[in-house]
């Protein structure tokens, strides 16, 4: 049972917009940064969006990040099949049990 | 180019213990905390532990507190992670992983992995 709840699953055709949520609580994504990061298969996660909503050098502005409150969304538009993936949020926790934590992924299928 | 490159991984016994290394190059190493995070065969990704810099702070998860130890040289660039009393549910990869130099930029550059493998 992982700290934050992601969907398992998200699916949209080419072309397309698709949302990806990430819900957590005050110790966690209500008190600090969330990142994203997009895991293709076979490889290493790679950071996608960091400090909530900014993409590093050489991510395309088709992705963004947002966060309300204790929530957080990932947004991918133009949807390539090339972004099938899974992606997984990502923040520190500040209760009992210090540390980072990361929600359970979601695999987003590019119809 | 940032480069980190586990290894150690291989085949354990339950019961038995490991000890992880990463070797990093072109970033100064003793600037950033380092993070090791696993992923069980066809699950999620789970953070294990984090060292800081200069080796002030260390944490780790749970499910490892007591059995793993974090540790790293700053003068050979490297991170390691001792394993002991390992269990079947310890089978995983895992990453070597470099945490921005604020927690707000997130796990910026990870390793390919090395897969350990825990069984009788």
């Amino acid at each position: 049972q992982s700290v934050l709840t992601q969907p398992p699953s998200v699916s949209a055709a080419p072309g397309q917009k698709v949302t990806i949520s990430c819900s957590g609580s005050s110790s966690n994504i209500g008190n600090n940064y969330v990142s994203w990061y997009q895991q293709l298969p076979g490889t290493a996660p790679k950071l996608l969006i960091y400090d909530n909503t900014k993409r590093p050098s050489g991510i395309p502005d088709r992705f963004s990040g947002s966060k309300s409150g204790t929530s957080a969304t990932l947004g991918i538009t133009g949807l390539q099949t090339g972004d099938e993936a899974n992606y997984y949020c990502g923040t520190w926790d500040n209760s009992l049990s210090v540390g980072w934590v990361f929600g359970g992924g979601t695999k987003l299928t590019v119809l | 180019e940032v480069q980190l490159v586990e290894s150690g991984g291989g085949l354990v016994k339950p019961g038995g213990s490991l000890r992880l290394s990463c070797a990093a190059s072109e970033f100064i190493f003793s600037s950033y905390s380092m993070n090791w995070v696993r992923q069980a065969p066809g699950k999620g990704l789970e953070w294990v532990s984090s060292i800081t810099g200069s080796s002030t702070y260390i944490y780790y998860a749970d499910s490892v507190q007591g059995r793993f130890t974090i540790s790293r040289d700053n003068a050979k660039n490297s991170l390691y992670l001792q394993m002991n009393s390992l269990r079947v549910e310890d089978t995983a990869v895992y990453y070597c992983v470099r945490e921005g130099p604020s927690r707000y930029l997130g796990f910026d550059y990870w390793g390919q992995g090395t897969l350990v493998t825990v069984s009788s």
